[in-house]
């Protein structure tokens, strides 16, 4: 089985840019999450779609934004990038409540 | 507000013997707990989960222990072995309109010796 998938694996934009992430869960699980890790810190909790909708969202500001897709793919935008959006984007997917992981993606704002 | 906190940044345990990693939480909207395994520029790894009708998991290796009076839990790798060197990382999730938010500790870094 295919686990959960994402794109790109490193993304280098420019501050003011905006930067587009994708991610694919694992064949069968409805809901995706995304999470942001930067440098010295903990996985912090930014979005949760589930069947199209965005059904939580975690305290960033309104520049992340995302969208799930009719099969369960899911995409996360950030406009007007800042340094501190430098980080670890990591996707995961679940069909309960354990959540599993993609490998992620490196956003590197110069 | 950490609502979920692993107060040992690190941990050191020689190979064969036991690693007890150790979390604590004071939201007591918690009601599922995960650990997570993570190496460098990669994804967590899901290991083993609990939920709070039970104090006692396991997976063959991996045990999980929870302690709800004292909003505690643990993970116990028996035996620990090389491999196992890693950052860990529990979780937690309250249900309800958090049902889809997991609450990350800060991670113990475990280092297991030859």
């Amino acid at each position: 089985e295919a686990g959960v998938t994402q794109s790109p694996t490193h993304l280098i934009k420019t501050r003011g840019q905006q930067a587009t992430l994708r991610c694919s869960p694992i064949s069968g699980h409805t809901s995706v999450y995304w999470y942001q890790q930067a440098l010295g810190l903990g996985l912090q909790f930014l979005l949760w779609y589930d069947e199209g909708e965005e059904r939580n969202r975690g305290n960033f500001p309104p520049r992340f934004s995302g969208r799930q897709f009719p099969n369960y793919s899911s995409e996360l935008n950030v406009n007007a990038l800042e340094l501190e959006d430098s980080a670890l984007y990591l996707c995961a997917s679940s069909p309960r409540r354990g959540q599993y992981f993609g490998p992620g993606t490196r956003l590197t704002v110069t | 507000d950490q609502q979920v906190k692993q107060n040992s940044p690190s941990l050191s345990v020689q190979e064969g013997r036991i690693s007890i990693l150790n979390c604590d939480y004071t939201n007591s909207m918690f009601d599922y707990f995960l650990w997570y395994k993570k190496y460098p520029a990669e994804g967590p790894t899901f290991l083993i989960s609990i939920s709070s009708i039970k104090d006692k998991n396991e997976d063959g290796r991996f045990t999980v222990f929870l302690n709800k009076s004292a909003k505690h839990l643990s993970l116990h790798i028996v035996p620990s072995q090389p491999g196992d060197s890693a950052v860990y990382f529990c979780a937690a999730n309250a249900g309800g309109t958090s049902y889809g938010k997991l609450t990350f500790g800060q991670g113990t870094i475990l280092t297991v010796h030859p």
